[in-house]
């Protein structure tokens, strides 16, 4: 969904090294999602956010820190990467205030942790 | 806890054939239901959802899912299918207790010619 943009698309770091993925937003949404992908384990949520001063832990945050400057963008940072951080990272929004409202997803972040 | 499960990890179709691919769920509440695709390179797609209402809701691309309470399932389904509907599809709920999306694992759709 070109409304959900994520930068870089692929990074190559190496352990120890800090990185940050960011994602950005047209939508006009209050809610903001970080999940990773890994093959045959689905979507893991890592952190969501439900508006600027609301971050919550996900399944998977050990490791993980986020930050929402504002409402269009929502970053996630690996302090100290390491090779099992290895996956492809997505980020979503959803516009929030009922338990039946959709997530759009941005097109990804693949990293490689060597 | 709310769960998903796809048992299948691949699916074979012949294009022109009817598809489906199954997911089961456990909720504590009424379930919220949903269906997403993956393309290859590409961020999840939504298809469909179940919120309440008819079992049987129809969605993007031709899809169309079955909700049957008494066997916890959330089928998805197309009548005829194409080589172009070859992806990875997912199943996901959310129950009224939380708002967050639990995902399954993904079905591999293959469609051949």
């Amino acid at each position: 969904d070109a409304d959900v943009t994520q930068t870089p698309r692929n990074r190559i770091t190496k352990t120890g090294k800090r990185i940050m993925l960011e994602c950005s937003q047209t939508k006009g949404h209050d809610r903001m999602y970080w999940y990773r992908q890994d093959p045959g384990l689905g979507l893991q949520l890592i952190y969501y956010s439900f508006d600027v001063k609301d971050i919550n832990k996900g399944e998977i945050s050990d490791g993980y820190s986020v930050s929402r400057q504002a409402q269009a963008k929502f970053s996630l940072s690996l302090e100290s990467a390491i090779p099992n951080q290895t996956a492809l990272y997505f980020c979503a929004t959803s516009e929030g205030g009922s338990y039946t409202d959709t997530q759009y997803f941005g097109p990804g972040t693949r990293l490689t942790v060597l | 806890a709310q769960s998903v499960a796809q048992p299948e990890d691949q699916v074979n179709v012949a294009e022109g054939n009817p598809l489906t691919v199954k997911c089961t769920y456990s909720v504590s509440g009424n379930p919220y239901l949903f269906w997403y695709v993956q393309y290859p390179n590409r961020g999840l797609q939504f298809l469909l959802k179940y919120i309440t209402g008819d079992n049987l809701v129809k969605g993007s691309y031709g899809f169309e899912a079955e909700f049957n309470k008494s066997q916890t399932s959330f089928h998805l389904k197309k009548p005829s299918a194409l080589v172009s509907d070859s992806a990875l599809y997912f199943c996901a709920v959310r129950d009224a207790g939380f708002q967050k999306l639990v995902f399954g694992t993904g079905t591999r759709l293959l469609v051949s010619p």
